[in-house]
């Protein structure tokens, strides 16, 4: 089956820690991105990847890196220097002309 | 001011009712729209997406935008219980980034 896979569902983080989200996508899309979502707040972009081997910061890159190493993976870091790093995200990718976007299921991150 | 404006709902219909969803934005750069369906603990499904002023139909789905009034929106005929979700806006100019609204938590009751 195509898609977006992002694992795990569900993570747990001391303060302090750094912690790696995973996302993999088997949809030949060049573009990828990551979002944060918090309630009443939308998605907000962390960062986005448009090719290989490069990415840009989103409107809420603080405290987050990213790497673009393989098409199909975009995997993000969640820094101990991210002051409130508990919420949801999410990726995504997008094919030709970056505009429909196709999300993953989530992962839930909580610092505890 | 943000650049796409959304009513956060909760909006509550009865089933069968038509169901309007809405999305204002201020930024005349934006070409594609795109409305996308997201249930609890889920990752948005992307239900609609167009690129030019007018109507797009898909079943029980409407996507109706409206270019010169900066104005989207998503209809949704014989509403079902199974449609109660929260309904995202979202958009892209001719760069990659999308810019969503906080979107509309909708609830169809029996």
């Amino acid at each position: 089956d195509g898609g977006i896979t992002q694992s795990p569902k569900y993570l747990f983080r001391k303060e302090g820690q750094n912690v790696t989200l995973s996302c993999e996508q088997n949809l030949n899309h060049d573009a990828m991105y990551w979002y944060r979502q918090d309630p009443g707040q939308g998605l907000r972009l962390i960062y986005y990847s448009q090719i290989v081997n490069d990415f840009q910061k989103g409107d809420i890159a603080e405290g987050y890196s990213v790497s673009r190493e393989k098409k199909e993976s975009f995997p993000l870091t969640v820094t101990s220097a991210q002051k409130n790093p508990t919420a949801f995200y999410l990726c995504a990718s997008s094919g030709y002309r970056n505009t429909e976007a196709f999300f993953g299921q989530g992962t839930r991150l909580t610092v505890v | 001011q943000k650049e796409v404006e959304q009513d956060p709902g909760p909006l509550s219909v009865p089933e069968g009712a038509i169901v309007s969803l809405n999305c204002t934005y201020s930024n005349s750069a934006f070409q594609y729209f795109m409305w996308y369906r997201q249930y609890s603990r889920k990752g948005p499904e992307l239900l609609m997406y167009t690129y030019s002023s007018g109507n797009k139909e898909d079943g029980r789905f409407t996507a109706q935008v409206d270019k010169s009034s900066k104005y989207i929106s998503l209809f949704i005929r014989d509403s079902q219980p199974s449609d109660s979700a929260t309904y995202l806006c979202a958009m892209a100019g001719t760069a990659s980034k999308l810019t969503f609204g906080t979107g509309t938590r909708l609830q169809v009751t029996l």
